[in-house]
């Protein structure tokens, strides 16, 4: 079974900083990941994902994230964080067969400090 | 292109009653998805459908039910509410199930008293 890992309930930053937020996963077969975001009382914004090809994915509002396969994580970065970064960060895992559908961890609460 | 469309946002009800939630997919996407979304136990997968045909369900007991119409249009029925019921509801759509990026709609918020 496909299973996502988000080891971090809450990560804090100071504005400006670099910042990741960790995503384990376990799949049989080959991953296809998401990031997603979610601002207060709103639903899920896709942040980017990674299908096949090059390990680094670029994203929007600055975001990207390195795909390691002997690692089996999928880490989400930002060189530089702003306060509006602020929000609950879900990585999800899926594979291109089988019946399973797309797994989400638990989240991650980004504080960014002004 | 519209999004993710899901009525009503708020919903109050008491225990026992039954309620219908509502979500319009992007045009052309084909796949729906719901989750059932709590601070205890975070986004918890409850149907997905792709062109009419429940692919997959999650752990969740019979009075949760769902369906897709011919236009995509997708509904979910919980009967019997009870407290716990409680949750945002999120519906996401995408072209095919699984590998192909979700789009969520903004949720109904499902207040059970």
């Amino acid at each position: 079974a496909q299973s996502v890992a988000q080891p971090e309930d809450q990560v804090n930053v100071a504005e400006g900083n670099p910042l990741t937020v960790k995503c384990t996963y376990s799949v049989s077969g080959n991953p296809y990941l998401f990031w997603y975001v979610q601002y207060p009382n709103r639903g899920l914004q896709f942040l980017l994902k990674y299908i096949t090809g090059d390990n680094l994915v670029k994203g929007s509002y600055g975001f990207e994230a390195e795909f390691n396969k002997s690692q089996t994580s999928f880490h989400l970065k930002k060189p530089s964080a702003l306060v509006s970064d602020s929000a609950l960060y879900f990585c999800a895992v899926s594979v291109g067969t089988g019946n399973t559908p797309l797994v989400f961890g638990k989240g991650t609460r980004l504080s960014v400090i002004a | 292109k519209a999004g993710v469309t899901q009525t009503p946002r708020y919903l109050i009800k008491t225990r026992g009653q039954q309620v219908t939630l509502s979500c319009s997919p992007i045009s052309g996407h084909r796949s729906v998805s719901w989750y059932q979304q709590t601070p205890g136990q975070g986004l918890q997968f409850l149907f997905e459908y792709f062109s009419e045909t429940q692919r997959n369900k999650g752990n969740f007991p019979g009075r949760f039910s769902g369906r897709q119409f011919s236009n995509s249009r997708s509904e979910m029925n919980v009967s019997t509410l009870e407290l716990g019921d409680s949750a945002l509801y999120l519906c996401a759509s995408s072209l095919v199930p699984r590998t192909d990026t979700q789009y969520f709609g903004p949720g109904t918020r499902l207040t059970v008293l």
